[in-house]
């Protein structure tokens, strides 16, 4: 069975930094793109970045590029999302999932807040 | 403003059909497989339908996918107020090179 699981959200000011994390299991990790997909409270579904298996292949949606990277490690099963030069609007939950395209799985969500 | 277009809210009445429809363009939806996600509020989505029609194992056969051209269509037969959440339809811009989702659908079984 396929599990995810997201850590890392918590209260930012403006401005600062934030780490996610996500540790997977139940399937083989390095040969499946991970990708972040984050809700704003009361808005709808947002992809934020995804990564290939190998790294080879990163994309981002413009409203984070140059502020957010993604990275994962396969030997440690974990996808993570560095999220700097934080802002109210990214506010939302953040989802781990597995896929690119198509999002088979995913986390119950890390919640960060941005405010001062 | 999403790049897929759904309506905001549909309803049915319990044990009735409803329709879900997803609307793009050449470069997403005229170019890729479609999925449609079921969010049940307070929870995280959960796949219902990929590859336009095809349906994970744990997913009843009351849920069905279509796509034509431009467009994708959910459908659900038999309408049980458990179906009652946000769906929202997704694909792969080849033009933006982002993976799009629709608004969300909120559904509503009367």
């Amino acid at each position: 069975e396929v599990e995810l699981l997201e850590s890392g959200g918590d209260l930012v000011q403006p401005g600062g930094s934030l780490r996610l994390s996500c540790a997977a299991s139940g399937f083989t990790f390095s040969r499946y793109a991970m990708s972040w997909v984050r809700q704003a409270p009361g808005k709808g579904l947002e992809w934020v970045s995804s990564v290939s298996g190998g790294s080879d292949i990163i994309d981002y949606a413009e409203s984070v590029k140059g502020r957010f990277t993604i990275s994962r490690d396969n030997s440690k099963n974990t996808v993570y999302l560095q999220m700097n030069t934080l802002r109210g609007d990214d506010t939302a939950v953040y989802y781990c999932t597995k896929g690119r395209q198509l999002h088979d799985s995913w986390g119950q969500g890390t919640l960060v807040t941005v405010s001062s | 403003q999403s790049v897929l277009t759904q309506p905001p809210s549909v309803s049915a009445a319990p044990g009735q059909k409803v329709t879900i429809s997803c609307s793009g363009s050449s470069s997403n939806i005229g170019d890729n497989y479609v999925s449609w996600y079921q969010q049940v509020p307070g929870t995280a989505p959960k796949l219902v339908i990929y590859d336009n029609y095809k349906r994970p194992s744990e997913i009843p056969d009351r849920f069905s996918g279509s796509k034509s051209g431009t467009s994708a269509t959910l459908a659900i037969t038999g309408l049980q107020t458990g179906d009652e959440a946000d769906y929202y339809c997704g694909t792969w811009d080849d033009s933006l090179n982002v993976a799009v989702f629709g608004g969300g659908t909120k559904l509503t079984a009367l």
